[in-house]
């Protein structure tokens, strides 16, 4: 059975640009997460997805977006790109909202670098 | 509002020696409590969990960790280490209203041979 996998593993965009990161969940698997690992922050949430709708968002700026498609794929924008989004981006799958207390699964990350 | 504490940023063990990683949390509910691992460049892997019950859970890898209610703790244990464990380690509390996870800031985990 296949992971969650993220694409790309890394990038490095220029300040201002926008981004788009992509997260395949666990066959299956229909909420996926995605979470920001910064060396300052640590790993912090930034919004859930399930059956295409945002469920929950984290403390995190507008430029920050995401979305969900039919087959559970996510994929997640950043816009106006600033050098303190430079991050490790975590994407987690679960079968369904509320089946995190079974622990969540997590892919390698997308690691995003802004110059 | 709930957090995860880990108060030790950096340890370090020699090989074959028995390790134990801190957690403290603050929630107001019942905790569902997560180890996860990182290694360089890579994304977490779940080392074991807590919801209820017995206090001491198994783990993979051999880990294992113990539940306190009273010192709010749920400490991540092995009794030998291997070069292998290296790693970052993290603490993690499940917060069901929001079913997203409150990560502790971590604790890195070198091995001396």
């Amino acid at each position: 059975k296949a992971g969650v996998t993220q694409t790309p593993r890394y990038l490095i965009k220029t300040r201002g640009q926008q981004v788009t990161l992509s997260c395949s969940p666990i066959s299956g698997h229909r909420s996926v997460s995605w979470y920001q690992q910064t060396p300052g922050q640590g790993l912090q949430f930034l919004f859930e997805y399930f059956s295409e709708t945002q469920r929950n968002k984290g403390n995190f700026p507008g430029r920050f977006s995401g979305r969900q498609f039919s087959n559970s794929r996510s994929e997640m924008n950043v816009s106006t790109l600033e050098l303190g989004d430079s991050a490790l981006y975590l994407c987690a799958s679960s079968l369904n909202p509320g089946q995190g207390t079974n622990g969540y699964t997590f892919g390698s990350g997308t690691r995003l670098t802004v110059v | 509002a709930q957090s995860v504490t880990q108060p030790d940023i950096h340890i370090t063990v020699s090989e074959g020696a028995s390790l134990e990683l801190r957690c403290n949390y603050s929630y107001g509910a019942t905790p569902y409590l997560f180890w996860y691992v990182q290694s360089p460049g890579q994304g977490l892997q779940l080392l074991l969990k807590y919801f209820s019950g017995d206090t001491l859970v198994q783990g993979i890898k051999g880990f294992e960790a113990e539940f306190k209610r009273s010192q709010s703790s749920f400490n991540l244990r092995k009794p030998s280490v291997h070069w292998s464990d290296a790693a970052e380690y993290f603490c993690a509390l499940y917060n069901n209203a929001g079913n997203m996870l409150t990560f502790g800031g971590g604790t890195r985990l070198m091995v001396k041979p």
